[in-house]
């Protein structure tokens, strides 16, 4: 079974760093990019960027380029997202996918929460 | 940038047929995909490539594009199938490939 298993929810403050990570099995993971996808509450989709782990080539959407780092490390098939100091706007549910032109299948979200 | 444009909610009874509609220009010229998302969970996909059903999803998930709306039709709804709905593109016409999500349907079964 093609899977994708996120780390878990975090709590942080404002100016702290976070990387959050995203696990694939059941798959050749270097083989299909592994998309971030960002959910406000209340509100909809929207792609942050996306990593291919067979060579590390990324894309980033313009509305996130310089705002986060994607990268991957295929010896243990796993995709991160890293910040390297929140705001409080970063607030979300964020999910990773597998992607070549469709989004599936998606990880079970991982919600960071950033408050003072 | 591109702009798929959905509305935000369907209202429909058990068993009768809703349609979820996605607005792009010339949108028919792309492949769209609709994804599922149920309240506290990850989306998942139902529709790929215009029309195409992934495994496991029910027959009454079908999907349509044509010049500038792309339907998503679900038949004799559920009470299941509440969920918000959200179409997607990939847009080609941007100095680099760009995914577009619309801003998702919320599909009420009353």
């Amino acid at each position: 079974e093609v899977q994708l298993v996120q780390s878990g929810a975090e709590v942080k403050k404002p100016g702290e760093s976070l990387n959050i990570s995203c696990k694939g099995s059941g798959y050749s993971f270097t083989n299909y990019w592994i998309a971030w996808v960002r959910q406000m509450p209340g509100k909809g989709l929207e792609w942050m960027g996306s990593v291919y782990p067979g060579d590390s080539d990324t894309k980033y959407s313009p509305s996130f380029q310089g705002q986060v780092t994607i990268s991957a490390d295929k010896s243990i098939s796993t995709a991160y997202l890293q910040w390297v100091s929140l705001k409080a706007s970063d607030s979300a549910m964020y999910y990773c996918a597998r992607h070549e032109d469709i989004f599936d299948p998606w990880g079970q979200g991982t919600l960071v929460t950033v408050s003072s | 940038s591109y702009v798929l444009t959905q509305p935000p909610s369907v209202s429909v009874a058990p068993g009768q047929t809703a349609r979820l509609t996605c607005g792009g220009n010339n949108i028919g010229a792309n492949s769209v995909h609709w994804y599922q998302q149920k309240p506290g969970q990850a989306p998942v996909l139902v529709v790929s490539d215009n029309s195409d059903r992934p495994s496991g999803i029910p027959e009454r998930f079908s999907g349509s594009n044509s010049g500038h709306t792309a339907t998503l039709t679900i038949s004799r709804v559920e009470a299941g199938d509440e969920a918000d709905y959200y179409c997607q593109v990939w847009d080609t016409e941007s100095d680099h490939p760009d995914v577009v999500f619309g801003g998702g349907t919320k599909l009420t079964v009353l």
